[in-house]
């Protein structure tokens, strides 16, 4: 069951630099996506959210782009910090209830 | 900042006994989940519970598995007769509200490692 896949295990990134994790899905019916940053031993720490109406929100430092013709969304995160290296995981819902999380994408922001 | 906790953080059982994962959700919310990933793997839905009752379960929430909310604070999830591949962290969330259209996002606690011999 791969709905949703983020193909990038892991990215490097110099600090103060823009960082873009990717996702795509293929399941047309999930409305509403969310990016959830995850350091180890500790539970997932929600992000952002986007509505399947909008193509874009921001928060602060981040950015959540939705491409819902390509069935694609990014997470851009500016400037990155070195307190950005974590495990990023993309995560869509589908009329709410339950999380289908993709594999995740490893950050780590050099100095 | 009101957050999900769990305990215990790390619990070790024999293969065949039973186990109650514990978790206190964030207090105005209304729906429950448990997730759990094993290690290497993807986070995975295991059940969602809304008023006393499951609203979704995955394939994986097979009749080993049981959830109960037994007070106004505590939710929790009992593994029967744990198996070897039940060895995992599972992740207690809680939001708002799910379904009837309507999306709020899912606050999760630290975990617990569940490690089966």
């Amino acid at each position: 069951d791969q709905q949703v896949k983020q193909n990038s295990p892991s990215l490097s990134v110099q600090e103060g630099r823009i960082s873009i994790l990717n996702c795509d899905y293929t399941n047309s019916m999930f409305d509403y996506f969310l990016w959830y940053k995850k350091y180890p031993a500790e539970g997932p720490t929600f992000l952002i959210s986007i509505s399947s109406i909008k193509d874009k929100n921001e928060d602060g430092r981040f950015t959540v782009f939705l491409n819902k013709s390509a069935k694609h969304l990014s997470l851009h995160i500016v400037p990155s910090q070195p307190g950005d290296s974590a495990v990023y995981f993309c995560a869509a819902q589908e009329g709410g209830n339950k999380l289908t999380f993709g594999t995740g994408t490893q950050l780590k922001v050099e100095l | 900042e009101p957050e999900v906790t769990q305990t215990p953080s790390h619990q070790v059982t024999q293969m065949g006994q039973e186990v109650i994962l514990r978790c206190v959700p964030i207090s105005n919310h209304l729906y429950f989940y448990w997730y759990r990933q094993i290690l290497g793997q993807k986070v995975e839905f295991l059940v969602s519970f809304y008023n006393n009752e499951i609203s979704e379960k995955s394939e994986i929430f097979d009749d080993q598995f049981s959830v109960e909310r037994p007070d106004g604070s505590n939710f929790t999830l009992k593994i029967r007769s744990t198996k070897l591949e039940d060895s995992a962290m599972y992740f207690c969330a809680s939001s708002r509200l799910g379904t009837s259209g309507i999306n709020y996002e899912q606050y999760f606690g630290p975990g617990t490692r569940l490690t089966v011999t």
